[in-house]
């Protein structure tokens, strides 16, 4: 099993640059998570799907960031455009069934930074 | 606000068993106590999770007392590679968020 797989693992970019960050989640995982770390507030929930479906994207941080699930193994996070402060570490997530408490399975992550 | 409260950090030697305590006074009933740990420039890992009862796997042993306040996750044997941050988190079974607080450091030692 290959894991959940994000990729790249290093963006550099400039601001006012658009960045995509892709993620395959674990094959037959339904619900899928994007997260944010950075030093100041730790690890955030971005957005959630579930069936490919976002159920909750109220920790996206504003109109700059969109995320897509248009199908059940890939997965994109958008930001357009990107400011120095958009500089993290993002991680995608994934976990199977219905029932939430089946644990979370985390990528490697993609170390974004806005110069 | 956070429901559980955690040290910052915490050494222990290899070979040992590192103890590390969670308290969570405000757990309520339906609430699991999850385990998760980072090591340095990797994704969060899931270590245990429990209700009530104390739960063993091949990585570590969760003991949640009576009362469910307060719960402890053992290491039984740490060695270097157990270097991380974990983090304990409490929810509810229906519940998709994980809430990561700052988590304790643990550093095994040689």
């Amino acid at each position: 099993d290959a894991g959940v797989i994000q990729s790249p693992r290093h963006e550099v970019t400039e601001m006012g640059q658009e960045v995509t960050l892709r993620c395959k989640p674990i094959s037959g995982h339904n619900s899928l998570f994007w997260y944010r770390q950075t030093m100041m507030r730790g690890l955030e929930l971005l957005i959630y799907f579930n069936n490919n479906v976002p159920i909750d994207d109220s920790g996206m941080p504003e109109d700059r960031f969109s995320a897509k699930m248009p199908n059940a193994s890939f997965s994109t996070l958008k930001i357009q455009p990107s400011e120095p402060r958009d500089s993290a570490v993002y991680f995608c997530a994934s976990s199977s069934g219905q029932v939430s408490y089946n644990e979370q399975f985390f990528g490697p992550g993609t170390r974004l930074t806005v110069l | 606000d956070a429901k559980t409260t955690q040290p910052t950090s915490m050494d222990c030697a290899e070979g040992r068993a590192a103890n590390l305590p969670c308290n969570h006074s405000t757990i309520s009933g339906n609430e699991y106590v999850y385990w998760y740990r980072q090591i340095h420039s990797q994704g969060p890992q899931y270590i245990i999770h429990g209700l009530k009862n104390n739960e063993t796997n091949e990585m570590a042993s969760l003991i949640i007392t009576e009362d469910r306040k307060s719960s402890t996750l053992i290491l039984p044997h740490a060695t270097l590679r157990d270097t991380a941050v974990y983090y304990c988190i409490v929810r509810v079974a229906e519940d998709y968020k994980l809430s990561f607080g700052a988590g304790t450091t643990v550093t095994v030692r040689a």
